[in-house]
């Protein structure tokens, strides 16, 4: 069975930092293309940034570029993203999900929330 | 950026109805377009990916239709777990953009 599993979410202040996990399982981690989606309370879904299954290649959406960093480790099935200077604009709940066979996803993470308040 | 519209943002339908969603890409996307269901509380799943294809395990009623700039989904014979929220999303180029979603309630 396919799991994505994200955790690291919380309440952060502005202006602050906060490193996000996706823990995946049940499947071929390292030979899928993974990304980071968002959902801000009450809104619609926003992409986030995306990564190739080696950690070559790297996207980012023009709203977090510069700020957030994707990465993966494929020895521990986990994918990342670092991100910093967090503004209110940044709450939301991002979920992790499996790219099939071009950018769009098939498996999903149950999300994790980001709250940034002070 | 190619941007993605939804129309209706609201479509109230009766159960055994047809609802109709339409998404409009402000380029070409080719047929590089998905089109995902998703429940208060639950992430989005997959229903049509490549315009037109139905992922695993969805259901017949679900169809999606269009190319190039001008998409549809059509749900036939609405059950009531069909009432939810549905997006449509281009990954024909960077960055990856979704609509803003139409909501499908019980008229």
């Amino acid at each position: 069975e396919v799991q994505l599993v994200e955790s690291g979410g919380g309440l952060v202040q502005p202006g602050g930092s906060l490193r996000l996990s996706c823990a995946a399982s049940g499947f071929t981690f390292s030979t899928s293309d993974m990304t980071w989606v968002r959902q801000a309370p009450g809104k619609g879904l926003e992409w986030v940034s995306g990564i190739s299954a080696s950690g070559r290649s790297t996207y980012y959406a023009d709203s977090v570029k510069g700020r957030f960093t994707i990465s993966r480790d494929n020895s521990k099935n986990t994918l990342y993203v670092r991100m910093n200077s967090l503004t209110a604009e940044d709450t939301a709940v991002f979920y992790c999900a499996r790219a099939m066979g071009g950018w769009l996803f098939d498996y999903w993470g149950q999300g994790t929330l980001v709250t940034v308040s002070s | 950026e190619i941007v993605m519209t939804q129309s209706p943002a609201t479509l109230s339908v009766s159960p055994g109805e047809t609802a109709t969603l339409s998404c409009r890409a402000s380029q070409s996307g080719s047929s590089n377009l998905a089109w995902y269901q998703q429940k208060p509380g639950q992430a989005p799943r997959v229903l049509i990916y490549g315009a037109s294809t139905r992922a695993t395990g969805i259901p017949a009623r679900f169809s999606g239709s269009g190319s190039g700039t001008e998409f549809t989904l059509t749900i036939s014979s609405l059950q009531s777990e069909d009432f939810a929220v549905y997006y449509c999303q281009q990954y024909n180029n960077w960055p990856l953009t979704f609509g803003p979603g139409t909501k499908v309630d019980i008229k």
